[in-house]
């Protein structure tokens, strides 16, 4: 069965500096990958997702994910945050092939520092 | 589009008392999950319908939750009787036709408080 792992549940980090929210997966099929981003009470909004191809996939607001097969990873990161980055982070995993369900990994709380 | 809607933004109630919470998919979309999240257990998955149709409810906690999708745009999910345990923020999000993606559109969801 799929599962998604957030290896940790909050990042503080400062102002401008750069960030890496990490994020593995077990699945023993080809997978879909997001990330979503919930900001303090508002819902999930996808950041970007992973189909195929290129490994290295840009979002929205300057962020970027690289998948790995072979370590089954999905690392989000960003070069420089901005305090409007402060939200929850989602990784989610999709068995490309036969099920309808994406698979949410438990969140990153990401704390900017000023 | 108006997006994925949720009614109401947020509902207090005494244990006991039953709980109707609704959405309305963004026109077009086949596939509505109801999800739960919680400081415990983080985002968990309620139910999901396919063209109306309950395809999984593997995550319903227990008899007390219900939840109908009587037509393409309109959904609800109800807890008779509530219980405290239940407090929560409940989250809906639809799916398009013909996407293999499924990737998932979420409302802004419904603040539960069960007292």
């Amino acid at each position: 069965a799929q599962s998604v792992t957030q290896l940790d549940s909050q990042v503080p980090v400062f102002e401008e500096a750069p960030v890496e929210l990490r994020c593995n997966y077990s699945s023993s099929v080809s997978v879909y990958l997001f990330w979503y981003v919930q900001y303090p009470n508002q819902g999930l909004q996808l950041l970007l997702k992973y189909l195929s191809g290129s490994t290295l996939v840009k979002g929205i607001n300057g962020f970027e994910a690289e998948f790995n097969k072979s370590q089954t990873s999905f690392h989000l990161r960003k070069p420089s945050v901005h305090i409007s980055d402060t939200a929850e982070y989602f990784c989610a995993v999709r068995e490309s092939v036969r099920d309808d369900k994406i698979i949410f990994g438990k969140g990153t709380r990401l704390h900017i520092l000023p | 589009d108006a997006g994925v809607i949720q009614s109401p933004r947020h509902e207090v109630t005494e244990m006991g008392q039953e709980v109707t919470l609704r959405c309305k998919p963004i026109s077009g979309h086949d596939y509505l999950f109801w999800y739960r999240q919680t400081m415990m257990r983080g985002l968990e998955l309620l139910i999901y319908f396919n063209n109306n149709v309950p395809i999984d409810d593997s995550g319903m906690p227990e008899d007390r939750f219900s939840a109908k999708m009587p037509n393409a745009s309109f959904s609800t999910l109800k807890i008779q009787p509530s219980e405290p345990r239940d407090s929560a923020v409940y989250f809906c999000a639809s799916s398009p036709v013909g996407d293999r993606v499924r990737e998932q559109y979420f409302g802004p969801g419904t603040r539960l408080t069960v007292t």
